[in-house]
């Protein structure tokens, strides 16, 4: 199994754009979330999703769009891009919502310019 | 979710026992206590979880005090690629919502 991937690795953006960080896993994991990671700081969650068709909002999702048209996708979209946004984003996944270890992707650091 | 307290940062010689504390004072009956470490930049990965009784797995023990409002992660023989952020973190076993703390920064030297 390949896990959770993360595409692209690193990108720089500049304010305004758009684009999608893509996140995908392998496992048949129901629940799939985001989270962004600032410098110094813990993880905070964006979005969530426990099914395909199913999202939720987390702890931070102003700015973020998510879709869950499949189990093993879950791409996160930033419509207008802010340098508020930059961040190293990481994408996890687990079994179930109440299962005990989800599973990190290696993360996507982005730069808003 | 109950809320972690962690210091920020501890060292420990390779080869010894590294002993990480973390209190959580209002954690409640049915909650769980989750360490993650994140190792420079990469994804955080799972160690070990507990409700009540202690535990322990191939990556290290965790020790929760009797009354639930401390619990200990030890690693038995510290390496150099243990050195990490250590993040004890309490929910409920029905909510994946995972609240990361600033952690403890484990560094261990030669």
């Amino acid at each position: 199994n390949a896990g959770v991937t993360q595409t692209p690795k690193f990108q720089v953006l500049k304010t305004g754009q758009s684009m999608t960080l893509q996140c995908a896993q392998d496992m048949n994991h129901e629940y799939m979330s985001w989270y962004r990671q600032d410098p110094g700081m813990g993880l905070r969650l964006i979005h969530y999703s426990v099914g395909a068709g199913i999202t939720d909002q987390g702890e931070v999702p102003n700015g973020y769009n998510v879709s869950r048209s499949t189990t093993e996708d879950f791409p996160l979209r930033l419509l207008s891009a802010a340098p508020s946004q930059t961040s190293v984003y990481f994408c996890a996944s687990s079994y179930s919502q109440g299962g005990e270890t989800q599973y990190f992707g290696p993360g996507t650091r982005l730069l808003v310019l | 979710d109950a809320k972690t307290t962690q210091p920020p940062s501890m060292d420990c010689a390779e080869g010894r026992a590294a002993n990480l504390p973390c209190n959580h004072s209002t954690i409640s009956g049915n909650e769980y206590v989750y360490w993650y470490r994140q190792i420079h930049s990469q994804g955080p990965q799972y160690i070990i979880h507990g409700l009540k009784n202690n535990e322990t797995n191939e990556m290290a023990s965790l020790i929760i005090t009797e009354d639930r409002k401390s619990s200990t992660l030890i690693l038995p023989h510290a390496t150099l690629r243990d050195t990490a952020v250590y993040y004890c973190i309490v929910r409920t076993g029905a909510n994946s919502k995972l609240t990361f703390g600033k952690g403890i920064t484990l560094s261990v030297r030669p």
